[in-house]
């Protein structure tokens, strides 16, 4: 049973426009979300996070947005750059004890910025 | 500062073989993680220590063992490998979490 669901395998955009990735999750005990980025053959590296009890937060070009009620959180880039280029990972995590140590990721979305 | 760092990068393994897969931080972090990537599967908690002389079982632990040796290093390890365990292992330390490089294992 999939927690985490990144329903997009990939995603196309133009270089100066805005890319939008999408996320759901079910497991409602969630209360902190992560946004990774892979380039291949390299480890992912953190983004950008959100704890539950905001419903936006921004760093630069990066913004995630939070819908707790939709169990639905996007990260969007604006303006999008070609070293955006990477796969995308949703992660999230919550609960008391062991739950809090355990990260739960999506199957990653594959951004492609066309010049 | 080296951040999180793997050994090896690469590995192929006969079924039955066993190794183990070493990592090491020195960002002086509490928490460590060993996580493994197969194609279209993300990533996976194999097991966590969550501070020196812990560890506990992830999602997928069967077939691995781990060792917290100090607080800074924490080894997987496959006693007896199978083609299944073919996949990209990564270790990563503290919370939001920094990740190695990766150890991309083949099991034949």
């Amino acid at each position: 049973d999939q927690q985490v669901k990144q329903n997009s395998p990939s995603l196309s955009v133009q270089e100066g426009r805005i890319s939008i990735l999408n996320c759901d999750y079910t497991n409602s005990m969630f209360d902190y979300f992560l946004w990774y980025k892979k380039y291949p053959a390299e480890g992912p590296t953190f983004l950008i996070s959100i704890s539950s009890i905001k419903d936006k937060n921004e760093d630069g070009r990066f913004t995630v947005f939070l819908n707790k009620s939709a169990k639905h959180l996007s990260l969007h880039i604006v303006p999008s750059q070609p070293g955006d280029s990477a796969v995308y990972f949703c992660a999230a995590s919550g609960g008391a004890g062991a739950g809090s140590y355990q990260l739960t990721f999506g199957k990653g979305t594959k951004l492609s910025v066309i010049p | 500062n080296a951040g999180v760092t793997q050994t090896p990068k690469f590995q192929v393994l006969k079924t039955g073989q066993s190794m183990t897969l070493q990592c090491a931080q020195d960002m002086n972090h509490n928490s460590m993680y060993w996580y493994r990537q197969d194609p279209g599967m993300g990533l996976r908690l194999i097991y966590y220590s969550a501070s020196e002389g812990t560890t506990d079982k992830g999602e997928v632990p069967n077939g691995y063992n781990v060792s917290r040796l100090n607080k800074r290093e924490f080894s997987l390890r496959l006693e007896s490998a199978a083609p299944s365990q073919t996949s990209v292992y990564f270790c990563a330390s503290n919370s939001p979490l920094h990740f190695g490089n990766g150890t991309r294992l083949t099991v034949t």
